[in-house]
């Protein structure tokens, strides 16, 4: 299977909102609603931010939300803090109990 | 709060067999109906599933990877442990082990695996 399709980066500035966009195909982003979506922070592992498309775990900053149209997943970081800037992955079951991850995008707080 | 904890050699020879293993501690692995997976990232690079196992044995891989990988579970030691052969230095990453089920919500820290003679 091939990699979800996500931008490289990403910016913003502080307080504003950016959104990151992972694209996928029929077969797993449109045709599942279990999107997730992991953020990572230089030398460290990732860390669950958004699942099953839109919902936050516990401890997650409501600033933080998910989207999905069609085979395009979306997260969406609003009130930019300077602790956001990290690496972001979003990751989607693709059928056939085998999930795929999109290639990461590296969001920079201005 | 339940912890995963990668460990195993950080070198590996071309052509020989990468064994790593994972210990669950501060819960049991065999609570929830949790799977656990293996999950790996070159350096500078994105994130690749590599498969998951259930309590019961119950495996399943990525295609691209199948051929080579097996995961096991040893439920008596809190571990689940993966085993690569014949790996090159594509197989050069931090791996990283995670409880999950449709998405991944605990990760272990990672550990480096370099392939190299």
């Amino acid at each position: 299977q091939s990699a979800l399709t996500q931008p490289p980066s990403a910016s913003g500035s502080p307080g504003q909102s950016v959104t990151i966009s992972c694209t996928g195909i029929s077969s797993d982003v449109g045709g599942y609603n279990y999107v997730s979506w992991y953020q990572q922070h230089p030398g460290k592992a990732p860390k669950l931010m958004i699942y099953e498309v839109n919902k936050r775990p516990s401890g997650v900053p409501d600033r933080f939300s998910g989207s999905k149209s069609g085979n395009t997943a979306s997260l969406t970081v609003s009130g930019l803090q300077a602790e956001d800037e990290a690496d972001y992955y979003c990751n989607s079951y693709a059928g056939s109990s085998n999930w795929v991850f999109g290639g990461g995008t590296k969001l920079t707080v201005l | 709060q339940v912890q995963l904890q990668e460990s195993g050699p950080g070198l590996v020879k071309p052509s020989q067999t990468l064994s790593l293993t994972c210990t669950v501690s501060g819960g049991s692995i065999s609570s929830g109906s949790y799977y656990w997976s293996w999950i790996r990232q070159p350096a500078g690079k994105g994130l690749e599933w590599i498969g998951r196992i259930y309590t019961s044995g119950s495996t399943n891989y990525n295609p691209s990877l199948k051929s080579r990988v097996t995961i096991s579970v040893d439920t008596s030691k809190n571990q689940f442990s993966l085993r690569l052969t014949s790996v090159t230095a594509a197989d050069t990453a931090i791996y990283y082990c995670a409880r999950s089920v449709w998405d991944f919500d605990l990760w272990g820290r990672g550990t480096l695996v370099t392939v190299s003679s």
